[in-house]
């Protein structure tokens, strides 16, 4: 059990570019979950997966961000022309789903910055 | 907007004494879990506490919860300087909800 993982876990890019960041999640748990955080705030709840169903979206994920995971691994987060005011920790987090909805395990986070 | 509230914001106490941090929640209480975060790192995971449970313990830390009173509080004993970081809550299903947590500092 490796936990999970995230990369890259650093990014800074010019406002209106494109990034994609990725989420493994531990080998056995069917449930991944993205968050995003900012500066001493607690994370907020983005999207959920089971295995590659995207399940629930919050109403913040404009039409900008984009989830997938598409074998029910991995999965893909994408912020098209970013905006300064997407600048925060993105925080993927995965779960098993055999005793209801338990422990959710977070991974390292990916830092964006957009200037 | 986040619907959790932890108390106290801050917290600062010396190595070996009690800390006690709570948090409450103005919808009803499902599962809730306690994660601990060091300063630009990703949570790790503490304890769960499902609904139809008071009390949980693990090594130096005690989790209560009280559905009537919608709260719950982690109690963390004989603290050590590694404790230092943020501590949150977060209740729900598939959607955990997070407050801004609990600054805990513990001087040496």
């Amino acid at each position: 059990d490796t936990g999970v993982s995230q990369d890259p876990r650093h990014k800074i890019t010019k406002r209106g570019q494109n990034v994609t960041f990725r989420c493994d999640p531990i080998s056995e748990h069917n449930r991944l979950y993205w968050y995003r955080q900012t500066l001493g705030q607690g994370p907020e709840f983005l999207t959920y997966f089971q295995n590659e169903a995207q399940l629930e979206k919050s109403r913040l994920l404009s039409d900008r961000f984009s989830a997938e995971r598409p074998k029910g691994s991995f999965s893909t987060l994408e912020i098209q022309r970013t905006e300064q005011g997407d600048s925060a920790m993105y925080l993927c987090a995965s779960s098993w789903s055999g005793q209801g909805f338990g422990e959710q395990y977070f991974g390292p986070g990916t830092r964006l910055t957009v200037t | 907007s986040q619907q959790g509230e932890e108390d106290p914001q801050a917290l600062s106490i010396q190595e070996g004494e009690n800390a006690t941090m709570n948090c409450s929640y103005k919808t009803s209480i499902n599962n809730l879990q306690w994660y601990r975060q060091n300063s630009g790192r990703g949570l790790v995971h503490l304890i769960l506490i499902r609904s139809n449970e008071r009390e949980k313990h693990s090594g130096r830390l005690r989790v209560t919860l009280d559905t009537s009173k919608k709260s719950s509080s982690l109690l963390i004993t004989a603290s050590r300087a590694a404790d230092t970081a943020s501590y949150f809550c977060g209740q729900g299903a598939q959607k955990l909800v997070f407050g801004q947590g609990t600054r805990l500092t513990i001087n040496p």
